[in-house]
């Protein structure tokens, strides 16, 4: 089963508008990753958090982590039609060795 | 840096005939991935190196499939014999040994068994 379910599964919203996309996991993590896909690319690495760390930015990109709720969100501001694309958490479980395990993904559409 | 290497982008094969896709890691990274992407099932972790060791194959499908690393800077991934349902985009990446650095993706092979 999937370690991080990301919700919601699709968001279409106007540019200029935030875009916020929420991950849940299972088991204790050392750190939770989110991903960038782009339609027919690989994926494409943009934040890290580590487990004691609760939130983190990167340019228009705000991550949260809230280990007692198991749960993550990503934050895109001032979102833009190139933001366009799948967006992933990935889990570094305690217990998994240094292999990370991706979420379902959060299909992102932003309307010119 | 050319990032990582995945060939060939596609691939169109009957059933029954072996595939090999492969992959060029960055340049100092010492783990490697295998991943396979598709609608039904997402993304999965079919193998992964370290050192050019396997670590964990528990994701490898069934015996069809198989993965070496012969040298630091190539890995194959081979299906023999390719079935339908093996029909997906397959991901290679390389990353530092340690935690808390992310993953660098290939562009993928996109592989559909007719």
């Amino acid at each position: 089963s999937q370690q991080g379910e990301e919700d919601p599964q699709a968001l279409s919203i106007q540019e200029g508008e935030n875009a916020t996309m929420n991950c849940s996991y299972k088991t204790s993590i050392n750190n939770l990753q989110w991903y960038r896909q782009n339609s027919g690319r690989g994926l494409v690495h943009l934040i890290l958090i580590r487990s004691n760390e609760r939130e983190k930015h990167s340019g228009r990109l705000r991550v949260t982590l809230d280990t007692s709720k198991k749960s993550s969100s990503l934050l895109i501001t001032a979102s833009r039609a190139a933001d366009t694309a799948s967006y992933f958490c990935a889990t570094d479980q305690v217990f998994g060795n240094e292999k990370l395990t991706f979420g379902t993904g959060t299909r992102l559409t932003i309307i010119p | 840096d050319a990032g990582v290497i995945q060939s060939p982008r596609h691939e169109v094969t009957e059933m029954g005939q072996e595939v090999t896709l492969r992959c060029k890691p960055i340049s100092g990274h010492n783990s490697l991935f295998w991943y396979r992407q598709t609608m039904m099932r997402g993304l999965e972790l079919l193998i992964y190196f370290n050192n050019n060791v396997p670590i964990d194959d528990s994701g490898m499908p069934e015996d069809r499939f198989s993965a070496k690393m012969p040298n630091a800077s190539f890995s194959t991934l081979k299906i023999q014999p390719s079935e339908p349902r093996d029909s997906a985009v397959y991901f290679c990446a390389s990353s530092f040994n340690f935690r808390g650095y992310g993953y660098t993706f290939g562009s993928g092979t996109r592989l559909t068994v007719v």
